[in-house]
């Protein structure tokens, strides 16, 4: 099964400096890889998505990701952050197994972002 | 454009009762999969349903069924609850069963069980 390790669980920037999220997969074959974004009480946004095609993926906000096949990563960025970003954010893999198309979940980091 | 539409969006069951969650999809997408998020971690898959056959299923146990309707709405049925079933149930449409086309996720159920 394919999964995702995201490398911290919290992480704290100040408004206008920039946000790095990290995203480890672990794949057999080439991957289809998603960043969703979860305020509190909201469901679930999709803010970029990777399919094998441009490895710089731009997503909705500013942010965006590339996907670095060598080193089995998919880094979530973005220039400035903003107050409004502050959410959690979920690494996802697409793995397609016995249980049909399923959305494997990080545990998700928590960004804080302090005036 | 209504979006992903669940109901209800909160409830509190006792444990060994039955609970039913309704999911109504984005008009046009043909495919509704259901997870489970607990407190403090990401999403687990429960089951897809694509043209009202089952595509998918978790690792989830037989106390956990589901079944989509003609509109393409669906149900998802969770018997003899425990304690553990406490949890935000999300419920994403997509156009067909690919996620590469996109999921819509709902704002969710929150489900407590006391």
């Amino acid at each position: 099964a394919q999964s995702v390790t995201q490398l911290d669980s919290h992480v704290s920037v100040s408004e206008g400096t920039p946000v790095l999220l990290r995203c480890n997969y672990s794949s057999s074959y080439s991957p289809s890889l998603f960043w969703y974004v979860q305020h509190p009480n909201k469901g679930l946004q999709l803010l970029l998505k990777y399919t094998s095609a441009a490895t710089l993926v731009k997503g909705i906000n500013g942010f965006e990701a590339e996907f670095k096949k060598s080193e089995t990563s998919f880094h979530l960025t973005k220039p400035s952050a903003h107050m409004s970003d502050a959410a959690e954010y979920f690494c996802v893999v697409s793995d397609l197994s016995n249980s049909g198309y399923a959305l494997n979940f990080g545990k998700g980091t928590s960004l804080l972002v302090t005036p | 454009d209504a979006g992903v539409t669940q109901s209800p969006t909160h409830l509190i069951k006792t444990r060994g009762q039955h609970v039913t969650l309704r999911c109504s999809p984005i008009s046009g997408h043909k495919s509704v999969s259901w997870y489970q998020q607990v407190l403090g971690q990401g999403p687990q898959f429960i089951f897809q349903y694509y043209e009202k056959e089952e595509r998918g299923r978790g690792n989830f146990p037989d106390r956990f069924s589901a079944r989509q309707f003609p509109n393409y709405s669906s149900e998802l049925n969770v018997n003899a609850l425990l304690l553990g079933d406490s949890a935000l149930y999300l419920c994403a449409s997509s156009f067909i069963y690919r996620p590469n086309y996109g999921y819509t996720f709902g704002s969710g159920t929150r489900l407590t069980v006391v």
